[in-house]
């Protein structure tokens, strides 16, 4: 049974930078083909792709962030993880990470955790 | 980056209706076009990837069509619990992109 579940701060302050981390059961991140990616979304908004690790650690970003992300993993431990600098009010929603396999869709989700910009 | 234009935005239908959600890509995408459903509460589901291949577990009343630049969605006989938020997302290239979505709600 795959599950993933997303950690973070809840809130934290303008400029700050935002660590998440997401743990992962039920598959292994340096199996062929295997990939973890971050997708956030803006209270009632529509859903943006920012990252994917791949099993092999190829890392793919989204240039709308420009150099603010970093994505990484620990295999052994079954986490993947997403840093985020200089984060701002706009910053604020709901961060999913979601597996994908074979980069055929992200068949496995997890439930999101909120976090919010603010001073 | 790839555009997804996605609708409508909104849509109203009664149980055991069929409906369509439209997805048009600002170039083409071949088939990698993946459909997802989104309630509150719940995870959110892949239902279809590659334009047309039923994840495991998506009942056979979904069904996805098209290629290229221009794809469809289409629920037949509609269920109570097939009522929710509805995104398609193309997965041909980086950056990934997501529809602005589709709510799907009860008449």
């Amino acid at each position: 049974q795959v599950t993933l579940k997303e950690s973070g701060p809840g809130i934290l302050q303008p400029s700050q930078t935002l660590s998440l981390t997401c743990s992962f059961s039920g598959f292994s991140l340096s199996t062929y083909g295997m990939c973890v990616g971050w997708i956030r979304q803006s209270s009632g908004k529509g859903l943006e792709w920012l990252a994917n690790i791949w099993w092999n650690d190829d890392k793919y970003y989204n240039p709308s962030l420009k150099n603010r992300l970093t994505i990484s993993k620990d295999t052994s431990n079954n986490q993947a993880f997403l840093k985020i600098t200089n984060m701002d009010t706009a910053d604020t929603a709901t961060y999913y990470c979601a597996r994908s396999s074979g980069g055929l869709g992200f068949a496995y989700w997890g439930q999101g955790t909120l976090v919010t910009v603010s001073s | 980056d790839v555009q997804m234009t996605q609708s409508p935005s909104n849509l109203a239908a009664s149980p055991g209706e069929s409906v369509s959600i439209n997805c048009k890509a600002s170039k083409s995408i071949s088939k990698y076009l993946a459909w997802y459903q989104q309630k509150p509460g719940k995870a959110n589901k892949l239902l279809i990837y590659s334009g047309s291949t039923l994840q495991s577990g998506t009942p056979s009343r979904f069904s996805g069509s098209g290629s290229g630049t221009d794809f469809t969605l289409t629920i037949r006989n509609l269920e109570p619990e097939d009522f929710g938020l509805y995104y398609c997302q193309q997965h041909n290239e980086y950056p990934y992109t997501f529809g602005a979505g589709t709510k799907l709600e009860l008449k």
